[in-house]
């Protein structure tokens, strides 16, 4: 079936420094959403990304999706406090009605 | 709105009890999911809906049931609970066109079970 696996699992950070996660599909997705999970809450949607290697950005966060539709990636510059939380992406693959989650990178900010 | 709702909160069950987890969402969205998720995990897909009648198995279906008879509202139910399901459970709901939309998820529940 279907997976999607997410590195790094964890990542502290020095406040300004720069933080990417990555995340990479088994099958080729039709479109992949990134989430945000601050601690203790539920997961929020950041974004979704369609087209083969479509770059999106929102402030400090840039989202990339790869030419083959199979990996993405986000980045986020110079990182703030407000930035902790675990980052998820989630893709469809074609054919299916199906979301599936990535493992998630846990990112933490130290001041 | 109130978005998607879930309920309990919280719950402690005892191995072999039985319970539903409520979910129910205010925004006329077809699809509703249901994921579970452990620490280092990340969220799996237990069961899911494209609307009312119709519901199909995730990644983790065993141990679960569902149920979609109205748009609104997706329960799950734990049939003889087992303490490999102390888990965090949220319910999800979004616009479904064939493709997937924004996910809004609910709260969550917080289940151990003993």
């Amino acid at each position: 079936g279907q997976q999607v696996m997410q590195i790094p699992q964890y990542q502290h950070v020095q406040e300004g420094e720069d933080f990417t996660t990555y995340c990479n599909s088994s099958t080729t997705l039709s479109n992949i959403q990134w989430y945000k999970q601050r601690p203790g809450g539920h997961p929020v949607f950041l974004i979704q990304l369609v087209k083969s290697g479509e770059v999106k950005k929102q402030k400090r966060l840039t989202f990339q999706f790869g030419e083959a539709k199979k990996n993405s990636s986000l980045h986020i510059t110079a990182t703030q406090t407000t930035d902790v939380g675990t980052y998820f992406c989630a893709g469809q693959s074609y054919n299916t009605d199906k979301l599936i989650f990535g493992t998630g990178t846990r990112l933490q900010v130290f001041p | 709105n109130a978005g998607v709702t879930q309920t309990p909160k919280f719950q402690v069950l005892k191995t072999g009890q039985s319970m539903t987890l409520q979910c129910a969402q205010d925004m006329n969205h077809e699809y509703m999911s249901w994921y579970r998720q452990d620490p280092g995990m990340g969220l799996r897909l237990i069961h899911y809906s494209v609307g009312a009648g119709i519901t199909d198995q995730g990644e983790v279906p065993n141990g679960y049931n569902v149920s979609r008879s109205t748009t609104e509202d997706f329960p799950l139910r734990l049939l003889s609970a087992a303490p490999s399901q102390t888990s965090v459970y949220f319910c999800a709901s979004s616009y479904w066109g064939g493709s997937l939309d924004t996910q809004y998820f609910g709260p969550g529940t917080r289940l151990t079970v003993l």
